[in-house]
């Protein structure tokens, strides 16, 4: 099993759409997480933190559930330019070191 | 404010044959990292430094070695190429010790490395 899972999608959606992904993760010590967005062809940047009480960036609001293990990310009123794929990361802290964990992704393609 | 910049953006190798990959930062951040993306799946972690003088393997470190030359700087040397590290490589950075735990910061990228090995 993956540390990290992601529905790999394609979600296929058009304008004005509300998209949900969801993302688990297997280690109960897991610190921090956050989504990425990854464009075609470009780097990985960062779109938010996740925070266990749950946040909102305009569109865009994330969920903790620690008791299940799992991470969502809502994406209301879809824009063409929400097309991207979009990367669940989760961060392990311990004594001495860490590791980030990267989901493969969610490839998201918004329809005019 | 040029971030994370990596060199160069596209190289093809031949078997056998070895380069060095460049990165630079320019946040003053303590902890920088190398990363490989295949199709399919999550990037994998091939090396870090949590700050200058300092490197620790990651999940794939075989066939790959590294070099902190300096804060700003974090190269990956592939001294002999395989096809199997075919790939897509990417630079990163991040300010660590928040919250007194490493790694709970983001990451910033470089805009990768496309490397085909032959």
């Amino acid at each position: 099993r993956k540390e990290v899972e992601q529905d790999p999608g394609p979600f296929n959606v058009p304008e004005g759409a509300t998209v949900a992904f969801n993302c688990t993760y297997s280690n109960s010590a897991s610190q921090s997480f956050f989504w990425y967005r990854q464009d075609c062809r470009k780097e990985p940047k960062l779109l938010m933190s996740v925070y266990s009480s749950g946040n909102e960036d305009g569109r865009f609001t994330a969920q903790l559930n620690r008791a299940s293990q799992y991470i969502s990310l809502l994406i209301r009123d879809s824009k063409l330019s929400d097309s991207a794929t979009y990367l669940c990361v989760v961060n392990s802290g311990f004594t001495g070191g860490f590791k980030t964990i990267f989901g493969a992704g969610t490839r998201l393609f918004v329809k005019a | 404010n040029a971030g994370v910049t990596q060199t160069p953006k596209f190289q093809v190798l031949k078997t056998g044959q070895s380069m060095t990959l460049q990165c630079a930062q320019d946040m003053n951040h303590n902890s920088m990292y190398w990363y490989r993306q295949d199709p399919g799946m999550g990037l994998r972690l091939i090396y870090y430094s949590a700050s200058e003088g300092t490197t620790d393997k990651g999940e794939v470190p075989n066939g790959y070695n590294v070099s902190r030359l300096n804060k700003r700087e974090f190269s990956l040397r592939l001294e002999s190429a395989a096809p199997s590290q075919t790939s897509v490589y990417f630079c990163a950075s991040s300010q660590d010790l928040e919250n007194g735990l490493r790694g709970n910061s983001p990451l910033h990228f470089g805009n990768g490395t496309r490397l085909t090995v032959t």
